[in-house]
């Protein structure tokens, strides 16, 4: 069975300073990884999704995710965050021809001024 | 261009009470996914439909949850009978194709409340 874990219920970090978010998951065959954000009241918003080659992946908002398969983790990156970064960060796995997605519980993302 | 919308965006309902909640997909996407959120939990899958049929309903959490989807577009999730556990924030999404590797847009939710 498919999942996702998310160890980090919530974070705070300092505006300027680095965010790590941390996923592991599991799946039985080549993972298809992405990393989503929801912004409060609003939906979920892709970030980032990684299905093969180059284990660095560019996403939107100056994230970055990196995948290692020895350690069944794809963990977000942002280099300096910003205020409007606070939000809900949820990464999820599926796979070639599987259409469901599992999702993890999600971390939370406060920044300080 | 038009994302994924969901009405109502909020929904307040007596237990024992039914609901429907409505999503309409971005025109031509032919997979449509439901899921819930519970307050402090990730998002659990509920239906996917790819056209009009519905291969997986196996989230669905009983039988007094039924979903439909006409005309390859919109689709709605039924909740007869509601319970207080039912309360949570109820997702839909849409992808051009049902396969993993095309991204999901999702909707801003319905937040139904049953007190």
């Amino acid at each position: 069975a498919q999942s996702v874990t998310q160890p980090d219920i919530h974070i705070t970090v300092s505006e300027g300073a680095s965010l790590e978010l941390r996923c592991n998951y599991s799946y039985g065959a080549t993972p298809y990884l992405f990393w989503y954000v929801q912004s409060p009241g609003q939906g979920l918003q892709l970030l980032l999704k990684y299905f093969s080659g180059d284990t660095l992946v560019q996403g939107i908002k100056g994230f970055e995710a990196e995948f290692k398969r020895s350690q069944s983790s794809f963990n977000l990156r942002k280099p300096s965050v910003h205020w409007s970064d606070a939000a809900e960060y949820f990464c999820a796995v599926g796979g070639n021809n599987d259409y469901k997605l599992s999702f993890g519980a999600g971390t939370t993302v406060t920044v300080r001024a | 261009g038009a994302g994924v919308s969901q009405s109502p965006s909020n929904k307040v309902t007596e237990k024992g009470k039914d609901v429907e909640l409505r999503c309409d997909p971005i025109s031509g996407h032919t997979a449509l996914y439901w899921y819930r959120q519970s307050l402090g939990q990730g998002l659990e899958f509920l239906i996917y439909f790819q056209g009009n049929s519905a291969p997986d309903k196996s989230g669905l959490p009983s039988d007094r949850f039924s979903a439909e989807r006409t005309g390859g577009s919109v689709s709605t999730l039924t909740i007869q009978r509601t319970q207080q556990e039912d309360s949570a924030v109820y997702l839909c999404a849409s992808s051009a194709t049902g396969v993993s590797y095309n991204e999901q847009f999702f909707g801003p939710g319905t937040r139904l409340t049953v007190l």
